[in-house]
Parts: structure tokens; C-alpha cells; sequence
């Protein structure tokens, strides 16, 4: 099956520095990436849907100058957390969406990175 | 390697029972996830399961048995807002998510 990889998988950081998230599709294009972050044993919440080549649609509430997202190509999308701070301690969630999905259109889910900021 | 099978869809009709079934291989366990996502829609947690046994929360339940690497989710009185995808993920050793592929589940009337 599909396969999305992100990386790191943990990142420890101080405050104020930022830090790179990458989710990448490995057998598949991905036309449509998708950004979350998930509290303990909470609903991922959408920051921000990632179309390949344009900008990325933030939810309400995310600060794009925060949570900057770039997707680059059809099977990268990076998500950056500019001057991290402690209340961006959480899990980072990236999913993709299959180019060639057809009706279906189904996610695929990478691993998560957790983001501690100390 | 690691792996989460759960079948890709399944019909029920409403007001009935259905089971979706889970089985995983992962290195380590930290705990079974099921998650309901609508069409257009973030992932809704439902349940978390790190000891065996059935854990029962309203018309949802979730049973998780580790000694056979085996989880299902219960839903009872089934609704048509529950027609929907319905995702496993295990936690492995590295505190990573490994997700099945989500099971469709369609409610007919």
C-alpha cells in the first residue's frame, strides 16, 4: 500500500529556533498534502491543506507566519514552526492524498513527529 | 515490517450491529487508535485501547486482544451519519503511528 514517511520522528528544541518538519510520499504522487496536530488521545486537528505548486489553505486560528508549509513537488510537503515555543509541544501529522486516488481519494497518513520545545 | 490490515469496506444497514476488524504486526506497542473520518474531514478520535479487553463508550465499542495483534470496533444502532471511514493505527515502541488503510463502511437504510 501507499507509503508517507515524515521525518524526524522526534525533535527537541529551545524556544525560538525553528524547526522543519518533512512528510514525504514514497510510491505515490501526492497532489494534496494535509498538516495536523494531535493532543493525547484527541481528533487530529487540520492546520492546513498543501496543494502541490501553490499555497497552502490555513483553518482558522493557524498563523501562517508561524506554520510555514511548502510543497514543493508532488511527493514533498514541509511543514516549518518558526520561533518555536512550548505550547507548539504537540504530535505533527502529515497525510497525503493520492493523485491517481480516483473516487475513493484516499489519505494516506504518515508516522507523526513529535515537537518538544523546551 | 509493520502492518495494519483492516478490510477496505463494508455495508451494513441501519439500526443493525457491525464489527470492523483489526489486526497489526508492529515492533512494540504503545496503544491501539480508532479513528472515524468523514469524506472532507480531519480524523475524529474515538478510542484508545492499550490494555486487552472491550472498552465501551456509548453506541461504540473498541476490544483489543495483544497476545494475537487483534482490535475490532463495535458499533451498535447504526445511524446513516455513521456512514464513514473508519481508521486503526497502532503506537509502536518508537511512539510512532502506524495506520491501516481505513475501512469504508456504508449504511444503507
Amino acid at each position: 500500500g501507499a507509503v508517507v514517511s515524515q521525518h524526524p520522528s522526534w525533535v527537541i528544541c529551545k524556544s525560538g529556533t525553528s524547526v522543519k518538519i518533512e512528510c514525504r510520499s514514497l510510491d505515490f504522487q501526492a497532489t494534496t498534502m494535509f498538516w495536523y496536530r494531535q493532543f493525547p488521545k484527541q481528533s487530529l486537528m487540520l492546520m492546513a491543506t498543501s496543494n502541490e505548486g501553490s499555497k497552502a489553505t490555513y483553518e482558522q486560528g493557524v498563523e501562517k507566519d508561524k506554520f510555514l508549509i511548502n510543497h514543493a513537488s508532488l511527493t514533498l510537503s514541509t511543514l516549518t514552526v518558526t520561533s518555536a515555543h512550548p505550547e507548539d509541544s504537540s504530535f505533527y501529522i502529515c497525510s497525503a492524498r493520492d493523485r491517481d486516488g480516483g473516487e475513493q481519494e484516499t489519505q494516506y497518513f504518515g508516522p507523526g513527529t513529535r515537537l518538544l520545545v523546551l | 515490517g509493520q502492518n495494519i490490515d483492516q478490510p477496505t469496506e463494508m455495508t451494513a444497514t441501519e439500526g443493525a450491529i457491525v464489527q470492523i476488524n483489526c489486526t497489526y504486526q508492529t515492533s512494540g506497542f504503545n496503544g491501539l487508535f480508532w479513528y472515524q473520518q468523514h469524506a472532507g474531514e480531519a480524523p475524529t478520535f474515538l478510542s484508545y485501547n492499550v490494555l486487552d479487553g472491550l472498552e465501551e463508550k456509548g453506541r461504540f465499542s473498541s476490544f483489543l486482544s495483544r497476545s494475537k495483534g487483534y482490535s475490532y470496533l463495535l458499533l451498535k444502532e447504526l445511524q446513516m451519519k455513521d456512514s464513514a471511514s473508519y481508521l486503526c493505527a497502532v503506537m509502536d515502541s518508537n511512539y510512532q503511528l502506524i495506520w491501516g488503510a481505513g475501512t469504508k463502511l456504508i449504511i444503507k437504510p
